[in-house]
């Protein structure tokens, strides 16, 4: 079936290091690809999304974009900030059925200052 | 636009027990999803549906769970006879269904304990 993998955590960086968070899927066919973030105390929260191969999502200064030659989708930011401190999950959505999202393991991200 | 509400927050139950969440999605959003997750893993889908009807369900969703949506609005899940492997948090997310890749929302989850 579906899968992602995700670089394992935790992840610790110094404020303004630059980012990267690896991303591998296997599926079949091309499904949608995403990054949701969970803050502290919070719920899952969309971060960006590509829908189709060579897409880059972005938001709030990360990147990812989806790579259907080496089927990944690696998160990256130029210069985190102590507020990006949160665990970030990467997922794959199939385009047929349910679209139901199949996640990875998550990645625990510290951001000190 | 309230997002999407789940309660209880937290529940603690003995072993035996039946439990029941419910999930109210964002409104006119079509569709709803269940899914799992234990400590340091990621989300694990249990089952959906489109409006009222429940069209998916996966080999994790044993006997012993059972989940509506009545009127396709909110809706609920239920865990007869909890076990402590039961032990989760419980996630409801809703999407529009308008499109591909439609975005889901998440609620902010259910922390099932069971002792």
């Amino acid at each position: 079936g579906d899968s992602v993998t995700q670089m394992e955590g935790p992840v610790t960086l110094s404020e303004e290091a630059f980012l990267t968070i690896n991303c591998t899927y296997t599926a079949t066919g091309y499904p949608s690809l995403f990054w949701y973030v969970q803050y502290p105390g919070e719920g899952l929260q969309l971060l960006l999304k590509a829908t189709k191969a060579d897409d880059k999502g972005s938001n709030k200064g990360f990147e990812a974009t989806y790579r259907k030659e080496t089927t990944s989708f690696h998160l990256e930011k130029g210069s985190v900030q102590v507020s990006d401190s949160a665990v970030y999950f990467c997922a794959l959505s199939d385009l047929q059925g349910a679209q139901k999202l199949v996640f990875g393991q998550g990645t625990r991200l510290t951001i000190n200052p | 636009d309230t997002g999407v509400s789940q309660d209880p927050r937290h529940k603690i139950t003995k072993r035996g027990q039946n439990v029941t969440f419910r999930c109210d999605p964002i409104s006119e959003h079509n569709r709803l999803y269940w899914y799992r997750q234990t400590l340091g893993q990621g989300p694990e889908f249990l089952t959906y549906f489109q409006n009222e009807a429940q069209l998916e369900k996966s080999r994790l969703l044993s006997d012993r769970f059972s989940a509506e949506r009545p009127k396709g609005s909110f809706s609920t899940l239920e865990i007869q006879r909890t076990e402590q492997g039961d032990s989760a948090m419980y996630l409801c997310a809703s999407s529009l269904g308008a499109s591909i890749a439609d975005t889901q929302y998440f609620g902010p989850g259910t922390r099932l304990t069971v002792l």
